[in-house]
């Protein structure tokens, strides 16, 4: 068992809906990152969060350190959000969860 | 300029070659890493590097060893390659901060194509 856990593995939306993507871990982890990933690109990294709430334009994360659960939103989604959304935590060197493939749809 | 930087991006060879990628960062952190990332697209660290001491190594084969002259390069060396070493490999960086990590950056990856 993967100690970074991300659901769903697949999702595809309409332009526009509210996007969940969630991340549940068991590693011991002093921040959880958020990472987005474009087919053939490389890695960005949207958010580090070690508590609360963090907000960058129409993506918003969210993390519960007692429930060891972190999740992911997408406000308005948009056709260019379609990309592979990745969940990892650690101490240091990085756990990944193993993805989450999201296409938004015109 | 490019925070973490690799070379080369594509590296096509033949089983049993040796290689090497480079990897360079201009963001002053103190740490370095070698990430892989398979077929199925899952990544999984191999090394992390602290101001030149190795502190972190998974179990690679000992084929792979990382070489860092100095805080702001970490490169991979792989020796006797295989056909199962394909893959894209990623180095990032960051920086350990009072309140713990933060600055992870990554570079662009280099896809490694062994025939």
């Amino acid at each position: 068992k993967n100690e970074v856990e991300q659901s769903p593995q697949n999702l595809t939306a309409q332009e526009g809906e509210f996007i969940t993507i969630n991340c549940s871990y068991s590693v011991g982890i002093s921040a959880l990152h958020w990472l987005q990933q474009h087919p053939g690109g490389g890695i960005v990294s949207l958010f580090m969060l070690s508590s609360g709430k963090k907000k960058h334009g129409r993506l918003i994360a969210t993390i519960n350190i007692q429930e060891k659960h972190s999740s992911l939103h997408i406000t308005a989604s948009h056709p260019r959000d379609s990309a592979v959304y990745i969940c990892a935590g650690g101490a240091d060197g990085l756990t990944f969860g193993k993805g989450t493939h999201l296409i938004i749809q015109p | 300029d490019t925070a973490v930087s690799q070379t080369p991006k594509y590296l096509v060879t033949q089983m049993g070659n040796d290689k090497s990628i480079k990897c360079e960062q201009n963001l002053g952190h103190d740490t370095m890493y070698w990430y892989k990332q398979d077929s199925k697209k899952f990544l999984k660290i191999m090394f992390s590097y602290n101001n030149k001491e190795l502190i972190i190594n998974e179990t690679v084969p000992n084929r792979f060893s990382p070489k860092s002259p100095d805080k702001a390069h970490l490169n991979l060396h792989i020796n006797s390659l295989e056909l199962g070493d394909s893959a894209v490999y990623f180095c990032a960086s960051s920086q350990v901060g009072p309140l713990g990590i933060y600055g992870y950056t990554f570079g662009s990856g280099t896809r490694l194509t062994v025939v």
